[in-house]
């Protein structure tokens, strides 16, 4: 099966840098994703990481590393609107289309 | 604009009931849509992924008599909770994915049982 990893909650101020991590036991890998979610809302992509390295998307960055089986999303000059849930997420290799399992998730409080 | 599209995106009904979620992909074919259920505070639980043309193939606990799904086209998939109790209030939500490995979400229907 397939289980990911992540803290539930993490507290910053404006301006600050948060880091959340994701680690994973999957029978198959077909890369980390993240997404968003802004309570009462969809969950909204925001990277994708099939190899090592770090991927960087304006302030957010992810990071993989297959051989850890750990990942993690970098969330720089936090502003309030990024007040959310994060959800890592995995695809499983074996389903068709794009069946995903997902992190318990990790609610990212901004405060000014 | 939306790229899935969900309906209702609130429903309030009475316990006993059923009631159908729609969602639909807007501008590409799904032959696969993926369901999901979050209950407040808590992540995504898949519940079934809808295949076009074929059965639907259940999470293990979820029950596929209380929770039809249907893909008649490959553009649609319906979610049908049957004979609803408080406890299935919960937001719903349906993903596809267009070519490659782009997922969509559709905006969610939140379920209230009364």
């Amino acid at each position: 099966g397939q289980s990911l990893e992540q803290p539930s909650e993490v507290t910053a101020v404006e301006g600050a840098i948060v880091q959340i991590n994701c680690t994973y036991q999957t029978s198959g890998f077909y890369g980390l994703s993240w997404y968003q979610q802004h309570d009462g809302g969809a969950p909204t992509f925001l990277s994708y990481n099939a190899l090592d390295g770090l991927e960087e998307t304006g302030r957010f960055s992810s990071f993989l590393s297959r051989s850890d089986s750990y990942g993690y999303l970098l969330l720089q000059e936090l502003q309030m609107k990024d007040s959310a849930s994060y959800f890592c997420a995995v695809r499983d290799p074996r389903a068709a289309g794009n069946k995903l399992t997902f992190g318990g998730g990790t609610r990212v409080l901004v405060k000014p | 604009g939306a790229v899935v599209s969900q309906h209702p995106s609130r429903v309030i009904c009475k316990s006993g009931t059923s009631v159908k979620i729609e969602c639909r992909s807007l501008d590409f074919q799904a032959t696969t849509m993926f369901w999901y259920r979050q209950f407040p505070k808590q992540s995504l639980m898949l519940m079934a992924t809808s295949n076009e043309g074929s059965k639907a193939t259940y999470e293990q606990g979820v029950e596929k008599d209380k929770f039809l799904i249907n893909h008649a086209s490959l553009t649609l998939s319906t979610l049908t909770v049957t004979s609803a109790h408080p406890e299935d209030s919960s937001f719903y939500i349906c993903s596809a994915n267009r070519a490659g490995n782009t997922i969509y979400f559709g905006e969610g229907s939140w379920l209230t049982v009364v």
